[in-house]
């Protein structure tokens, strides 16, 4: 089955603990891309990822860090947490770069921060 | 930068009736317009999607038309359901192939 999977789908840590929520695709696509949802801001994307080794900046890429060695890998990594990052978080995948291809969203990491 | 606005926030409509969403964007070069459906809990799921080369495309209840030129695009749900309710998100790729989400639509069906 097609899918994007995303482990944990909850976690509440402690400010300034490292934690790293993972992002794993099995549909050989090349873009994959991070977001957060809070309410009344809709999905704002932190960092993307063209393919392997190529990442860039969203909107909101403050205090997060991404890697991309393998195609279907994408970890998103939050080095020292704090109670603002505190968010669902949704990682994505399509087929081509952008927008150009539907979008596929794991099921979500709801975050507490405390 | 660049920015997408949606509008109505929030949409309450009685069952039957239609519902339409719109938004507007600022980027030219932008050439894909998806919108996205999230059920409360669930993750956002594509359910049409519109290029730059076609005004009007339509799914059974659904429908999404373009105006490149006034730089908007619009959601148009007819003969509505409860399953329907859901927050609705407009889309679209940027010209640095960075993509930006409409804030969202709540709508709200009413049997």
């Amino acid at each position: 089955e097609a899918q994007v999977t995303q482990n944990p789908r909850y976690l509440i840590t402690v400010t300034g603990k490292k934690l790293t929520v993972t992002c794993s695709q099995n549909m050989n696509h090349e873009y994959m891309s991070w977001y957060r949802q809070d309410p009344g801001l809709g999905l704002r994307q932190i960092y993307y990822s063209m393919n392997v080794e190529v990442t860039d900046k969203g909107d909101v890429p403050e205090g997060y860090k991404v890697s991309r060695k393998e195609k279907r890998n994408f970890p998103l990594i939050l080095e020292s947490p704090s109670p603002n990052q505190t968010s669902l978080y949704f990682c994505a995948s399509s087929l081509s770069g952008g927008m150009n291809t539907e979008a596929f969203f794991g099921q979500g990491t709801r975050l507490t921060v405390v | 930068g660049e920015n997408v606005e949606q509008h109505p926030s929030t949409l309450s409509v009685q069952e039957g009736d239609s519902a339409v969403i719109k938004c507007t964007y600022s980027d030219s070069a932008s050439n894909y317009f998806p919108w996205y459906k999230q059920e409360l809990g669930k993750r956002p799921q594509l359910i049409i999607d519109i290029r730059s080369n076609v005004g009007e495309k339509k799914d059974q209840r659904i429908a999404v038309t373009l105006n490149k030129t006034a730089k908007h695009f619009s959601l148009h749900i007819t003969e509505t359901q409860p399953e329907d309710s859901a927050v609705y998100f407009c889309a679209l790729g940027t010209s640095y192939d960075k993509v930006i989400f409409g804030p969202g639509t709540s709508l709200s069906v009413i049997p």
